[in-house]
């Protein structure tokens, strides 16, 4: 069974880097991609971006100038730093499994728990 | 792709069909998931490709549609379906999501 698990600082500064990482286990992350997305509270899904098991990265062009994903195959993890973060970043923040699946379609299907990330001083 | 859920929300009752509809700004083809999302909890995979049921979900969720109009069924509601249901294509970047569809309780 694969099991995602998101951890990292639940408070962050205005202009300060929100940094977060996901755990996989039950997967290698060098088999699959990865993808971020993000839920303000009350509010709906945003896609923030993937990162591929070789590293290559896709970012959501709202995002782009301030978003780096890593991979770190040592610890089957892979990393979302946001940079010059405001209290519009404030979300719960999702990492999920992007699976090219058997009949040829993209699927998350497999999530973490998501993080509350607040940007408040 | 600007996805457009409707309706925003609605209220039925167990054993209702349900019906909640995503419309895409441009053609998708089949590349549309639904997530299912209770609160506090993170979605859920119903359906991928449309109409494609993902594995360990009930078969009172359907899919269908293509193009730029698609619907999620969900034949006889039952108690643990009230939830908020999204949309999502995927074919291009970056991924969208629809506002998302809240089923309550009549």
């Amino acid at each position: 069974q694969v099991q995602l698990q998101e951890s990292g600082p639940g408070l962050v500064k205005p202009s300060e880097t929100l940094s977060l990482s996901c755990t996989v286990s039950g997967a290698s992350i060098t088999d699959y991609y990865w993808t971020w997305i993000r839920q303000p509270p009350g509010e709906g899904l945003e896609y923030i971006g993937y990162i591929s098991n070789s590293g290559s990265t896709n970012y959501n062009p709202s995002l782009k100038s301030r978003v780096t994903m890593s991979i770190d195959t040592s610890e089957n993890k892979f990393s979302l730093k946001l940079t010059s973060v405001t209290a519009a970043d404030t979300a719960v923040y999702y990492c999920a499994r992007h699976y090219y699946n058997s009949r040829a379609y993209w699927i998350s299907d497999y999530w973490g728990q998501g993080t509350l990330v607040t940007v408040s001083s | 792709i600007q996805l457009t859920q409707s309706p925003s929300s609605l209220s039925a009752s167990v054993g209702d069909r349900v019906t909640i509809t995503c419309r895409a700004s441009q053609g998708i083809s089949s590349y549309l998931a639904w997530y299912q999302q209770k609160p506090g909890k993170a979605p859920e995979l119903l359906i991928y490709g449309a109409s494609n049921l993902q594995t360990g979900v009930p078969s009172r969720f359907s899919g269908s549609g293509s193009a730029t109009e698609f619907t999620l069924t969900i034949s006889s509601l039952q108690p643990e379906d009230f939830a908020t249901y999204y949309c999502q294509q995927v074919n291009t970047y970056p991924r969208t999501f629809g506002q998302g569809t809240k089923v309550e309780i009549k």
